[in-house]
């Protein structure tokens, strides 16, 4: 089982870029990297996936290694509105029946 | 609209009045899942569902059970709740195991007294 650990909490200032790292030293050859974002109360929203190396999408990137033990989110120039918990998800592919585990997220705080 | 939609929102219940919380999803998803969340433990899997009549357990899953009888539906069965299944619950959706993402619903605020 893939755990994962990222920091308990981060602050920034609004307009400048953030970066969340996630270890997970026990990932698995099969494992994807994926991360959501939740506000109070409300389900936990789809931000970004990848396999390895980098990828890009309108709202963030994600960094991941060549040997896939950490990944790092990159939110640029962040604003208020993107002001909650971030958690990273290792969990199987396609194939292979397994639980996932989340892990205990990372709380950011944006400032003006 | 893609979605999945669970209800009830909000639920206060007995100790050992069996309650059923229902998840829908209409994006054709195979991969359906069970998650409780509760303050410092983050959230965590209770059971999920690869297709049609597949379910596993996840971290989770004593004191539930679920079932899928049909590609959309993926109901959660508490049959003699507890206060300690006073929890927030979240039900999700995927393509496929690992592909793309999951979906979440709007979560079900459970209270047990």
């Amino acid at each position: 089982l893939a755990k994962t650990t990222q920091p308990i909490s981060m602050d920034s200032y609004e307009g400048q870029e953030v970066n969340i790292t996630c270890s997970h030293n026990n990932i698995a050859t099969n494992d994807y990297i994926t991360w959501y974002q939740q506000f109070p109360s409300q389900g936990p929203r789809f931000i970004i996936q990848g396999y390895k190396t980098k990828v890009t999408n309108e709202v963030a990137s994600l960094f991941i290694p060549a040997d896939r033990k950490s990944s790092t989110l990159s939110l640029p120039r962040v604003s208020l509105s993107d002001t909650a918990v971030y958690y990273c998800l290792v969990g199987p592919g396609t194939t292979g029946r397994r639980a996932l585990t989340f892990g205990s997220g990372t709380r950011l705080q944006v400032q003006p | 609209e893609a979605q999945v939609t669970q209800n009830p929102r909000y639920l206060i219940t007995v100790t050992g009045k069996k309650l059923t919380v229902t998840c829908s999803q209409n994006m054709n998803h195979e991969y359906m899942s069970w998650y409780r969340q509760d303050p410092g433990l983050g959230l965590r899997q209770i059971y999920y569902s690869m297709n049609v009549e597949v379910t596993d357990k996840g971290d989770v899953p004593e004191g539930y059970k679920v079932s899928r009888k049909e590609k959309r539906n993926f109901p959660l069965i508490l049959e003699s709740p507890s206060p300690n299944q006073t929890s927030l619950y979240f039900c999700a959706s995927s393509p496929r195991q690992g592909y793309g993402g999951y979906t979440f619903g709007s979560g079900t605020r459970l209270t047990v007294v």
